[in-house]
């Protein structure tokens, strides 16, 4: 069964830092997304692209984001100079169908 | 903007029990899905079961029911013959018909199995 694949599992950075999350979606899907969750608390969404550009984005998803899909398989989100609080597990998703399916997500670590 | 509640932050049922977890939302839009989903230990995101707003029937995927009231904006999850791997976060989630379907998440429910 195709699924949503994100590398690494877990990342550890310094603060400032820039890091680079990368997805791959289930190949036909068209809607792109990335969600939060910081420890404990609830999945917060990030940002949603479709046809080659960002469709919504979240309070959330400041200049310090960003996101492209450099080769039309993978999707990546760009944090560009990490803080403390951007500690937390990162997922990507891809919709098709009515339904989105989530990778196995990132462990962002911020040291 | 739509809100999603749980009321229930823990929950507990023995191994082959019914547990029902709650939900309600908050919404002005009258096309719209709900979903619940899971996560286990491994922190992966799995999706459970959909409802589509428009649609009466609850609906049901094996053990797993809903029980959807549109007017009172509710939307339960039922996990019937509860087993050790149900073992989870539950999460219900809110889906607009409209703009670019992006889930709004609830807090969360914590569903531990007693063997």
């Amino acid at each position: 069964e195709p699924e949503v694949t994100q590398t690494p599992s877990h990342q550890v950075t310094q603060m400032g830092q820039e890091v680079i999350l990368r997805c791959v979606p289930i190949s036909n899907h068209l809607y792109f997304y990335w969600y939060r969750q910081i420890l404990g608390q609830k999945v917060e969404f990030l940002v949603s692209f479709y046809n080659n550009e960002i469709s919504e984005k979240s309070e959330i998803f400041d200049d310090q984001f960003s996101v492209e899909r450099p080769d039309g398989s993978n999707f990546t989100l760009k944090i560009r100079s990490t803080k403390l609080e951007d500690s937390a597990m990162y997922f990507c998703a891809s919709r098709s169908g009515g339904k989105a399916f989530f990778g196995q997500g990132t462990r962002l670590t911020v040291v | 903007a739509q809100t999603v509640t749980q009321s229930q932050p823990e929950m507990s049922v023995q191994e082959a029990e019914t547990v029902t977890l709650s939900c309600t939302y908050d919404t002005s839009e009258s096309d719209y899905y709900l979903f619940w989903y899971k996560q286990p230990p491994s922190r992966q995101m799995i999706l459970v079961i959909r409802q589509e707003a428009y649609k009466q029937q609850n609906a049901t995927e094996n053990r797993f029911s809903v029980n959807f009231q549109k007017a009172a904006k509710s939307f339960s999850l039922k996990i019937s013959d509860s087993q050790l791997g149900d073992a989870a976060m539950y999460f219900c989630a809110y889906e607009s018909n409209f703009g670019n379907e992006k889930l709004t998440f609830g807090t969360g429910t914590r569903l531990t199995i007693i063997p």
